[in-house]
């Protein structure tokens, strides 16, 4: 079953507004992490943000915001005053621990940024 | 944060061959992640590396087609066996960086494989 999901294959965003790209997880887990990459047309995995499910406040970093809903199971990103350079893939991934006590990040599908001048 | 690099960058091989990527990480870390993310497609872990102990494969991935070894704390390498065009994608490794209360993981550059 899928862990994470990433409903918005692609969205579109006018330079300077905000968007939201939503996801949602699913986990029987007390203890787990949520976190948010970008990924350029390079290829690269650009870490953005992590949320901690014991964690009561949202996390941010910079014009990076993640809305954290524990009760609906959702960790939506926000970006805000979207730049050019914020075209991009977004990848939400959740890390829970394992059976023998490691740990693994699971990702969601991703959704396709295109920031429109 | 640990920087990561990865050798080589990108590469073409041929079907039937193997190819070792490296990964270097400039500090000492506990737990070592390889990827793979296949053309279009999202990640998917292939296999946790920890210093000193066999690296545990998930569900799909096999130690005879995708060895991996760890031998000290900051490297760490993963080859692709008997290659075919299906194993053709980018393959990441990746280290968590625990500097409390932040909690992050990184991603190498990635090598880009191309099998014919």
């Amino acid at each position: 079953a899928q862990k994470i999901t990433q409903t918005q294959p692609g969205m579109f965003v006018q330079e300077k507004e905000a968007v939201t790209l939503d996801c949602t997880y699913d986990t029987s887990d007390q203890s787990y992490g949520l976190f948010w990459y970008k990924q350029p047309s390079s290829g690269e995995m650009i870490f953005l943000i992590y949320q901690g499910s014991y964690d009561e406040q949202n996390a941010t970093e910079g014009r990076y915001s993640l809305n954290f809903q524990k009760a609906r199971k959702s960790a939506n990103l926000v970006i805000s005053a979207s730049q050019l350079g914020d075209s991009a893939m977004y990848f939400c991934a959740m890390r829970e621990f394992t059976d023998n006590n490691d740990y693994k990040l699971s990702f969601g599908a991703g959704t396709t940024v295109t920031v429109r001048a | 944060s640990a920087v990561i690099s990865q050798k080589p960058s990108r590469d073409i091989c041929q079907r039937g061959t193997s190819l070792t990527i490296q990964c270097q990480v400039d500090s000492q870390v506990t737990m070592m992640f390889w990827y793979r993310q296949q053309p279009g497609q999202s990640l998917t872990l292939i296999a946790t590396a920890n210093q000193g102990s066999e690296a545990t494969y998930e569900s799909g991935f096999v130690i005879d087609k995708f060895p991996i070894s760890r031998p000290n704390l900051t490297f760490s390498t993963l080859t692709v066996s008997n290659m075919s065009p299906e194993d053709s994608s980018i393959y990441l490794c990746s280290v968590e960086d625990l500097d409390p209360p932040r909690v992050t993981q990184y991603f190498g550059p990635g090598t880009r494989l191309l099998v014919l």
